[in-house]
């Protein structure tokens, strides 16, 4: 079975920094889309950003990049020039390309971005 | 594009009562609709897997009697919660597959039971 691991409960950074939230993940398949949401406190999911495993380049979505290492199953996410509206949990998230798959989520990472 | 919306975002009820909240799809069909529970600080969990035309796949540990979803047409899924009690209490998520794979989710429904 596929499990995503975010090793990080909870992170703060100065405003204007740039952070790095881990997530690694398990999986016997080698096709499969990996993402990154967002949760602030208004509690709305919102999709960060999306890579699909067959592609080696590495998905950037203005501020937000992500490290996409397969061979080690990790997926880290890059924030640079944070900023205070980045406050929110992050969830990564695996979804397997069989058609019963259902997407699977880390337990997250609460990000604060500081003043 | 891509917008879930979710109605009501907030019902408080008493026990005993049945709650109906609705998830729609605003400018895409949505063939597979989706719902979530989530307690506080915790991650997402799945309850249900709702196609359109078709009975809804539950997850194990879901009561489908108390939790009822209907997905009667592309952009329209309801999660009806059948005499409600205070530990039903929580905040639910619906979300609808768009493109294939990626989901987009709705703004959630509070739901406190007295």
């Amino acid at each position: 079975a596929q499990t995503v691991t975010q090793s990080q409960p909870e992170m703060s950074v100065q405003e204007a920094e740039t952070v790095t939230l881990s997530c690694t993940y398990d999986t016997s398949e080698n096709n499969y889309y990996l993402f990154w949401y967002k949760q602030p406190p208004s509690r709305q999911m919102i999709l960060v950003i999306r890579q699909e495993a067959y592609k080696q380049q590495n998905a950037t979505e203005n501020r937000f990049s992500v490290n996409f290492q397969k061979a080690a199953k990790s997926f880290s996410l890059k924030i640079s020039d944070s900023q205070l509206g980045d406050t929110a949990m992050y969830f990564c998230a695996f979804l397997g390309l069989n058609r019963d798959d259902k997407i699977i989520f880390g337990k997250g990472t609460r990000l604060h971005i500081l003043p | 594009g891509a917008v879930v919306s979710q109605h009501p975002s907030r019902v408080i009820c008493k026990s005993g009562t049945s709650v109906k909240i609705e998830c729609r799809s605003l400018d895409f069909q949505a063939t597979t609709m989706f719902w979530y529970r989530q307690f506080p600080k915790q991650s997402l969990m799945l309850m249900a897997t709702s196609n359109e035309g078709s009975k809804a796949t539950y997850e194990q540990g879901v009561e489908k009697d108390k939790f009822l979803i209907n997905h009667a047409s592309l952009t329209l899924s309801t999660l009806t919660v059948t005499s409600a009690h205070p530990e039903d209490s929580s905040f639910y998520i619906c979300s609808a597959r768009y493109g294939g794979e990626t989901q987009y989710f709705g703004p959630g429904t509070r739901l406190l039971v007295l």
